[in-house]
């Protein structure tokens, strides 16, 4: 399995409150993303990263943010949590775009609800 | 945005069925299809990742098409288990992004 591991796994907060969900991987993968989960969405891109300090917008990125200041950790912060951004977060990995080492591989999920 | 659609949305079958479904993308600036199976309560795991037009691969009893030119792709179960229930989800990688684009799943129930 690859190593990727969320934090944390399951989060209420109120609405207007900050919240920070973190990804963190130790596959050295170029290459994070986060997506969210809603039902008859799939998965939609919020945002993602091809290197340290490059990031860029996903589908969905409208009150998001994220920051990767090493390989290894991705986060997504939303700076004033609102009830449409409950869902489940799900970070992925992949060593390279396309071709196949551009196989996604995807952390456990972090299940948010916004009050 | 690119438009990526799986039909249908849900399918139930009896098991030992053979099912199939498809996943239509964009035909111009192809440049990657993968599909990914999720079980409830997973994470999406990788099946195929199909880069040539036409391709197929298979895995065990899931095989997979793809077809660029007209901007498709099919899944195959044969002899469908109990075990295969799972969303399938396709996803595109067009030659000018960075990032994929999934389609919304296609949910299979196999039923004992």
């Amino acid at each position: 399995d690859a190593g990727i591991t969320q934090s944390p796994r399951h989060k209420v907060t109120e609405t207007g409150t900050p919240v920070t969900l973190r990804c963190h991987q130790t596959e050295n993968h170029r290459y994070m993303y986060w997506y969210r989960q809603d039902p008859g969405h799939g998965l939609r891109l919020i945002h993602y990263s091809y290197g340290v300090k490059d990031t860029d917008k996903g589908e969905v990125s409208d009150g998001y943010s994220v920051s990767r200041s090493k390989t290894e950790d991705f986060l997504l912060t939303l700076e004033s949590a609102t009830s449409s951004q409950t869902s489940v977060y799900f970070c992925a990995i992949s060593e390279s775009i396309g071709g196949s080492a551009g196989e996604l591989f995807f952390g456990e999920g972090s299940r948010l609800t916004v009050l | 945005i690119l438009n990526v659609e799986q039909s249908p949305q849900s399918l139930h079958v009896q098991e030992g069925d053979s099912t199939n479904f498809t996943c239509s993308f964009p035909s111009s600036n192809f440049y990657a299809l993968h599909w990914y199976r999720w079980e409830t309560a997973k994470s999406p795991e990788a099946l195929f990742v199909m880069t040539l037009n036409g391709d197929e691969k298979k895995k065990g009893r899931i095989s997979a098409t793809l077809n660029t030119k007209e901007g498709y792709s099919y899944l195959y179960i044969k002899g469908s288990q109990p075990e295969d229930s799972a969303t399938y989800l396709c996803a595109f990688l067009s030659g000018s992004a960075r990032q994929l684009t999934f389609g919304s799943g296609t949910q299979l129930t196999v039923l004992p």
